[in-house]
């Protein structure tokens, strides 16, 4: 079955303790993305990778880093997490950037108190 | 940056009834896709327009997209309460645009 994974599900950190959000797809896929959603925001991207070893910003990229050793593994990275980094993240998977279907994780809702 | 911006941000109707949602932005899009989110999972596909004018038809809903390439519509046709949840337009050129979406309930 074609799918996107993310772990955790849930989590709630502390200001400062450094998470790692992991994401895996086993459709080969080689365009991948990570979106927070927020109320009233819609999904905002955070970062993009368009191949292995090829990352790049999106729209709201302070705070976190990916990276991409493997074409399967997209993790997200959250060194020092702080209150307003609180939100549902989302990964995601494309066969190109635009225009063919985004296959989407279940989502990592994360709390940071 | 591309503004997508989608209307009504809530809707709220009884089972049977038809509605429409929109998508519009000032900029030209060369494809725009519309996915449904449901409670607790990620957005998912329905349907992707590429051509100005097109309407591609998936069941009971129709999604349009304007001449001009800056716009979409979605209808829905006797909306049933498993059409509740997220509905979400992206627009791409270089890279996809999600707007913030309509938050959809129909009730029994």
């Amino acid at each position: 079955e074609a799918q996107v994974t993310q772990n955790p599900r849930y989590l709630i950190t502390v200001t400062g303790k450094k998470l790692t959000v992991t994401c895996s797809q086993n459709m080969n896929h080689e365009y991948m993305s990570w979106y927070r959603q927020d109320p009233g925001l819609g999904l905002r991207q955070i970062y993009y990778s368009m191949n292995v070893e090829v990352t790049d910003k999106g729209d709201v990229p302070e705070g976190y880093k990916v990276s991409r050793k493997e074409k399967r593994n997209f993790p997200l990275i959250l060194e020092s997490p702080s209150p307003n980094q609180t939100s549902l993240y989302f990964c995601a998977s494309s066969r190109d950037r635009v225009a063919t279907e985004a296959f989407f994780g279940q989502g990592t809702r994360l709390t940071v108190v | 940056t591309q503004l997508l911006e989608q209307s009504p941000q809530f809707l709220s109707i009884q089972e049977g009834e038809n509605l429409t949602v929109y998508c519009n932005s000032s900029s030209v899009f060369s494809s725009l896709q519309w996915y449904r989110q449901e409670p607790g999972e990620g957005p998912v596909l329905l349907v992707t327009v590429v051509t100005g004018g097109e309407v591609k038809k998936l069941k009971r809903l129709t999604f349009q997209f304007g001449d001009a390439r800056k716009d979409s519509s979605l209808h829905i046709t006797a909306a049933q309460p498993g059409d509740t949840g997220l509905y979400l337009c992206a627009g791409g050129n270089n890279d996809m645009r999600f707007g913030a979406g309509t938050r959809l309930t129909v009730k029994p």
